[in-house]
């Protein structure tokens, strides 16, 4: 009974190309974010949406656009592709929006070539 | 500009002994704090947190300490056991934005 899972786990494209990752929760949350963790390890907030309202917005290239259909999915497409995108992407859920403990995926591993 | 700081990247210790991991911020807006273990190829684990109105957070073997003043928290794990090897990661909360330290490395020798 995974309670956030992401697809896929590895993703390996080219430069220029187009990718989309799926995020889904299964604890009723009504908060979900992503996080990328590049090279060096560090976590980093890109986005957070709250009953699919996009509440949290970090400095992102434009090319990065989440969507949440419904409040147990958000989902991360990325157009262009560059090789810097490389990274982790991690999503996950909240309670609420508030000060709360949030629970993490597995995590992507994108590797652009 | 790191807000949240942890300044040893790797801890050595004996199973049984106790593991102290130590974590800075600096701002003073964040009200609540976390610590995640990370094991290779998974995703963050929630270990224990607390609200910026105590000071001391206690879960089985897993104590968080929490000194407001000097903008320092630490995780105590006593006893120390091998499956407690892993990354972690301190976390500060503002509102529901979480920021991350860079984690510190546990290796726990049998």
């Amino acid at each position: 009974d995974t309670a956030v899972s992401q697809t896929p786990k590895y993703l390996v494209t080219q430069m220029g190309n187009d990718k989309s990752i799926k995020c889904e929760q299964n604890l009723g949350h009504d908060t979900m974010y992503w996080y990328k963790q590049d090279s060096k390890k560090f976590l980093k907030i890109m986005f957070s949406y709250n009953n699919k309202e996009l509440i949290i917005n970090e400095t992102v290239p434009n090319r990065f656009s989440p969507k949440s259909p419904d409040k147990a999915h958000l989902n991360l497409h990325i157009n262009s592709l560059e090789l810097g995108d490389s990274a982790v992407y991690f999503c996950a859920s909240s309670h609420s929006g508030g000060a709360e403990t949030q629970y993490f995926g597995p995590g992507t591993r994108l590797l652009v070539l | 500009d790191q807000q949240v700081k942890q300044n040893s990247p790797s801890l050595s210790v004996q199973e049984g002994r106790i593991s102290i991991l130590n974590c800075d911020y600096t701002n003073s807006m964040f009200d609540y704090f976390l610590w995640y273990k990370k094991y290779p190829a998974e995703g963050p684990t929630f270990l224990i947190s607390i609200s910026s109105i105590k000071d001391k957070n206690e879960d089985g073997r897993f104590t968080v300490f929490l000194n407001k003043s000097a903008k320092h928290l630490s995780l105590h794990i006593v006893p120390s056991q091998p499956g407690d090897s892993a990354v972690y990661f301190c976390a500060a909360s503002e509102g529901n934005k979480l920021t991350f330290g860079g984690g510190t490395r546990v290796l726990v020798k049998p």
